[in-house]
């Protein structure tokens, strides 16, 4: 079963606009990732957020993190068409040890 | 340094065949995933060795699926006989604890 939900399922914006996506979960976690993945290609790992931090930056990239609301947000600012890509929330929960529990995804599409 | 090695890139067969998926992980990773991705899907993990150990394997469908970690590096992922909704991408993934994991670029699998 699937942990994590993204919203919105697509996105399509123009370049140069930021992308918002979000990503709620259910139950208490140790950290929280986010992935990218190319058509046909694996997926790539962006940053990772731990359940005692509320914000985390990597370039263009802006995670958030609430753990009272279950959810978590990431922010690509200054989007660029090869931003283009599914984005994935993954969550490691405090009982499960290693494992990486995925959501559905957010197709974002930008514009060039 | 390489990432996770994956092969084959694609395979084709027939329903009630055996296929193979053969994974080489980054050198001294000792978590080694397995997982499966279905079309418009996240991924979800079907095992998970710490070194040659199978940690957790509780979804793995042990009636046709099977897996191996020799010698605790590289690991193959075998299904005996396929069928039709077994066809997905398979995806490995290796990682050192409490980092992000690296996937290969998968094995994109069609059983016809």
């Amino acid at each position: 079963s699937q942990q994590g939900e993204e919203d919105p399922q697509a996105l399509s914006i123009q370049e140069g606009e930021n992308a918002t996506m979000n990503c709620s979960y259910k139950t208490s976690i140790n950290n929280l990732q986010w992935y990218r993945q190319n058509s046909g290609r694996g997926l790539v790992h962006l940053i990772l957020i731990r359940s005692n931090e509320r914000e985390k930056h990597s370039g263009r990239l802006r995670v958030t993190l609430d753990t009272s609301k279950k959810s978590s947000s990431l922010l690509i600012t200054a989007s660029r068409a090869a931003d283009t890509a599914s984005y994935f929330c993954a969550t490691e929960l405090s009982t499960s040890g290693s494992r990486l529990t995925f959501g559905e995804g957010t197709q974002l599409t930008v514009n060039p | 340094e390489a990432g996770v090695v994956q092969s084959p890139r694609y395979k084709i067969i027939e329903k009630k065949q055996p296929v193979a998926f053969w994974c080489n992980p980054i050198s001294g990773h000792n978590t080694l995933y397995w997982y499966r991705q279905n079309l418009g899907q996240g991924p979800e993990l079907l095992i998970r060795y710490e070194n040659e150990e199978a940690v957790d394997d509780s979804q793995l469908p042990k009636d046709r699926f099977s897996a191996e970690r020799l010698k605790g590096v590289d690991s193959t992922l075998k299904i005996q006989p396929a069928e039709l909704g077994d066809s997905a991408v398979y995806l490995c993934a290796s990682s050192l604890s409490n980092y992000g994991y690296t996937f290969g670029s998968g094995t994109r699998l069609t059983v016809v």
